[in-house]
C-alpha cells in the first residue's frame, strides 16, 4: 500500500513570496491534515479535512494559510505571503474515517526555509 | 490547547540497553500515540493504545496507557543503532486530533 506521498520535499523562498505544497493521501482514507513543525518541537495541526470538507482549522493563520481539498483526495496548502517564522516542516496526515482510535499515517513533509 | 510534557527531551544509551520514556498531561485521553522520526522523515507511527490500563508490545517496544488516562510509557529493550530518532507521544482527542509532545531524542552509542 503506498504511503502518503508530498511534494515538494524542499522548498527555498524570500520572504513575502508564496509557496504551495501538495499532498496525496492513503487511497481510501477520508481525513486529511496538515500540521507545521517547527525545529524542536512536535507537529502542530493546522487544518483537517473529512472528504472535501473543513473539520478543524481553528490554528490556521487565515491571514496567509490557505488550503483545499476540492475533490476530496489530494490537497494544497498555500502561504502568501511567507514570513520568516513560516520556515518549518509541513506535514501530510491521512486517516481512515473509522479507522481504529484515527492513527493517523504522515508523509515525508515538505522542509521550507523563508530567507 | 493540549499540552503534553515528555521527560527526558534526550538521552544517550549504550547498545544493549534499554530506555524509558515517559508521557504525561493533564488532560485526559482516550488514545495514547507513540511515533518515531528520523531526520528528514515523517512520524511513523509504533504503537496505539486504545484502553487506559493497556499494555501493548510490537517487537523490542512495549508501551502503556496510564489508568488515568492522562500518561503512557514506551519501553525500548536492547537497543541498537537504528533505534536513533526521535519518539514523540501523541494523545488522540475531540474529532481525531492528535496532540503531539516535544520528542526525546535517543542516540545510542555503538
Amino acid at each position: 500500500e503506498a504511503g502518503v506521498a508530498q511534494s515538494p520535499r524542499y522548498k527555498i523562498i524570500e520572504k513575502r513570496q508564496s509557496v504551495a505544497f501538495w499532498c496525496n493521501p492513503i487511497s481510501g482514507h477520508a481525513t486529511l491534515y496538515w500540521y507545521q513543525q517547527i525545529l524542536g518541537q512536535g507537529p502542530k495541526l493546522l487544518i483537517q479535512f473529512q472528504n472535501n470538507g473543513v473539520v478543524d482549522d481553528s490554528q490556521l493563520p487565515k491571514d496567509r494559510f490557505s488550503a483545499e481539498r476540492l475533490k476530496g483526495v489530494d490537497s494544497t496548502l498555500k502561504i502568501q505571503p511567507a514570513k520568516l517564522e513560516d520556515s518549518a516542516v509541513y506535514l501530510c496526515a491521512s486517516s481512515l474515517e473509522e479507522g481504529p482510535g484515527g492513527a493517523q499515517f504522515f508523509g515525508p513533509g515538505t522542509r521550507l526555509t523563508v530567507l | 490547547g493540549q499540552q503534553l510534557n515528555q521527560s527526558p527531551q534526550s538521552m544517550f544509551i549504550q547498545e544493549g540497553e534499554d530506555v524509558s520514556m515517559n508521557c504525561t498531561s493533564s488532560s485526559i485521553f482516550n488514545t495514547w500515540l507513540w511515533y518515531k522520526q528520523d531526520p528528514g522523515e515523517g512520524p511513523v507511527l509504533l504503537i496505539a493504545l486504545y484502553k487506559a490500563g493497556e499494555l501493548t508490545s510490537n517487537g523490542r517496544l512495549t508501551a502503556q496507557f496510564g489508568i488515568t488516562r492522562k500518561d503512557s510509557f514506551l519501553n525500548i529493550s536492547a537497543s541498537i543503532p537504528s533505534d536513533v530518532g526521535i519518539y514523540f507521544c501523541a494523545g488522540l482527542y475531540g474529532n481525531n486530533r492528535l496532540a503531539f509532545g516535544k520528542g526525546n531524542q535517543v542516540v545510542v552509542i555503538p
